[in-house]
Order: structure tokens, then sequence, then C-alpha cells
């Protein structure tokens, strides 16, 4: 099957600070979706991004489909940005099966 | 508002019994779908149901049971069978099925063996 893989595994940012995250992905995409878990555990969804650029506000996010990976932008970072950032994919071809990557656990400190 | 409700928040389980998880949705989605969380893990999908009363196995469906009776309600037994039930479990709809709509998650079960 498709191997999903994030980087980094962890991230420790100071308030104010800009990341990157990054998900590769071993095969073509139909859909290719961000989420942010937070502590509460609840998943919220971020962008649906099969390729190309999106922006809401302080975070952007572009996928290059042809190349198979997509960054996630996080700019001027706040605590409550603080959680784990799920890539997930759903494959060219295959019936619904969202497939995640193990994600990025960020923690935004003062 | 629309959206997708989970319940309980949180369930325990004893050894040998059945629980049912709920999940319904209010968004019209033709789709949805069950996914467990370990710790420290991503989701990975249990079952998926793309109309009323039709459903597939996921990649970890052993365990578990499904029903889609109504477009709305897609519940979810862990059933005695399933030995390492302590998870996290998300809900899932979407408006269609091969991958060409956004996901949309409940605020996710906790259960627990007691």
């Amino acid at each position: 099957g498709i191997q999903v893989e994030q980087s980094p595994p962890d991230l420790i940012l100071q308030e104010g600070a800009n990341s990157t995250l990054r998900c590769n992905f071993s095969d073509s995409v139909n859909n290719l979706q961000w989420f942010h878990q937070n502590p509460w555990g609840q998943l919220i969804n971020l962008f649906y991004i099969p390729s190309g650029t999106k922006q809401n506000g302080r975070l952007s996010a572009t996928t290059v489909a042809t190349e198979r990976y997509s960054l996630l932008y996080i700019s001027s970072s706040q605590t409550t940005d603080s959680g784990v950032y799920f890539c997930a994919v759903h494959p060219t071809g295959t019936a619904s099966k969202l497939t995640f990557g193990t994600g990025t656990r960020l923690q935004v400190t003062l | 508002d629309g959206g997708i409700t989970q319940s309980p928040k949180y369930l325990f389980r004893k050894e040998g019994q059945n629980v049912t998880l709920s999940c319904e949705q209010n968004l019209n989605h033709d789709a949805m779908y069950w996914y467990r969380q370990d710790p420290g893990q991503g989701l990975r999908l249990i079952y998926y149901s793309q109309i009323v009363n039709d459903f597939q196995k996921g990649d970890i469906a052993e365990g578990y049971s499904v029903s889609r009776e109504k477009k709305e309600s897609f519940p979810l037994t862990v059933t005695s069978a399933q030995k390492n039930p302590t998870a996290f479990y998300l809900c899932a709809s979407s408006m269609t099925e091969w991958g060409h709509q956004p996901q949309h998650f409940g605020d996710g079960t906790r259960l627990s063996i007691l």
C-alpha cells in the first residue's frame, strides 16, 4: 500500500517563529488533507489540497503531486498551534482509504 | 449546526462484552468511515460505507462490526473478539466516496477496558 512519511516527527518552537512540515507519499493520490489534532483529540480539517497552494490565515499548504510531497507552513506560531499535525492521502484508483502519516508533534512555547 | 456527533465521549468495556459506539451526521454526506487511533500513532481505517445498507472492510476490521440502516447513522460495535480494544475511535463522513471530497471528523470516543 501507499506509504506516507511526515517530518520532522517532533518540533518545538518559540511563539512567533515560523515552521515548515513535510509530507512525502509513495504513489499518486486523489486527495491530500492536512489535519491538526488538538490536545483534546479533536481532528480539525486544515486543508484539502490534492495539488497547488492554499492559504488560510497564518497557515498555508502546497502540494506538488508530480513529485509526491506536500508542505504545511505555519507562520507566527501561537501556543494554540500546539498539537499533532497529520497528513492523510487517498491513493488514486482505490476505494475510500485515507492513509494517515504518523504525524508531526508541535509544541509552541512562550 | 451541521456536523458529526459521536457518543459517548468515554466508554468502558468489561471482558467479554460487546459495546456500540454511535456516529450521527447531519451533513447529508453519502459516505461514512470509522478509524482507530492508538497512542502516538496515526489513524487506521476500520470500516467504511458508501451508501445505505452497504459497507466495506478497511485495514483492521477484525473484531468490529457496523451497520448502515440510515444515511445519517453509522454505528460501530466493538465485539468481544477484539482483544485489544483500548483506543480512540473517530468517525468521519464525506460528500462522495472515491476521495474527491474531503473527510470531516467527529470528536471521537475513548474506549478503555475495565
